[in-house]
């Protein structure tokens, strides 16, 4: 399994404020990917963060409002931008682990965002 | 469009009581799908991987099983603190990224 760290593991922020969250991975992985998970849904994957390229995006997430950074292997992060109530979420962070006979995907504790 | 619906939203069981979670499914080829426990305020805890029809795997009470359509998360003699939100995906062969059901909430009583 792969040990994921996240920053802050949660915050409270006013309205039209910007967070920066830190993903950190104990090894090297090529991909990681950002999850959003509002109260009581299920999770969403708002982009994919490749060392070395631009985040890829899913619909309905813009880098305007969700940058993302990937300078090595082993880090990212991801910032929401000009918060409004709606972002409050908890934001997940995670990490693949391709085998010769297996794929996994692993996640982080989360960060709890709050917006006031 | 890759969609996964999980069944019942919740279940609520005596300790002891075994039972069965849904997920039924539809990708256009599946790579894999995926059931992770997920208690409350942390990131899901991966438990278990499937491939192919026919596939089973176990992990202590719990056992997982695919079909074409569908999995079950079996759950043997539960106890307590078996209770967490079990979540069900699935990973097309033409994308990284997976697709989350919407969970089933598990409660065991003592």
């Amino acid at each position: 399994s792969a040990v994921i760290s996240q920053k802050p593991s949660r915050d409270i922020c006013q309205r039209g404020t910007s967070l920066t969250i830190q993903c950190q991975v104990d090894s090297q992985v090529t991909m990681m990917f950002w999850y959003r998970q509002q109260p009581g849904q299920s999770l969403t994957l708002i982009a994919t963060a490749n060392q070395g390229s631009e985040a890829t995006y899913e619909s309905g997430f813009v880098i305007d409002k969700f940058p993302i950074s990937r300078p090595n292997l082993t880090f990212s992060t991801l910032t929401v931008s000009n918060m409004s109530p709606e972002d409050s979420s908890i934001y997940l962070c995670s990490v693949d682990r391709p085998g010769p006979n297996s794929y996994e995907q692993f996640f982080g504790p989360g960060t709890r965002l709050t917006v006031l | 469009e890759d969609q996964v619906t999980q069944s019942p939203e919740a279940l609520r069981l005596q300790e002891g009581e075994s039972s069965s979670l849904n997920c039924s499914y539809t990708v256009s080829g599946l790579r894999g799908l995926f059931w992770y426990r997920q208690d409350p305020g942390k990131g899901p805890e991966f438990l278990f991987t499937l491939y192919s029809a026919g596939e089973e795997k176990e992990k202590e009470r719990l056992k997982a099983t695919l079909t074409k359509k569908e999995s079950f998360l079996h759950i043997t003699a539960p106890k307590p603190e078996d209770s967490a939100t079990y979540l069900c995906a699935v990973q097309a062969h033409n994308n990284n990224d997976m697709r989350f059901g919407a969970g089933t909430r598990l409660t065991v009583k003592p």
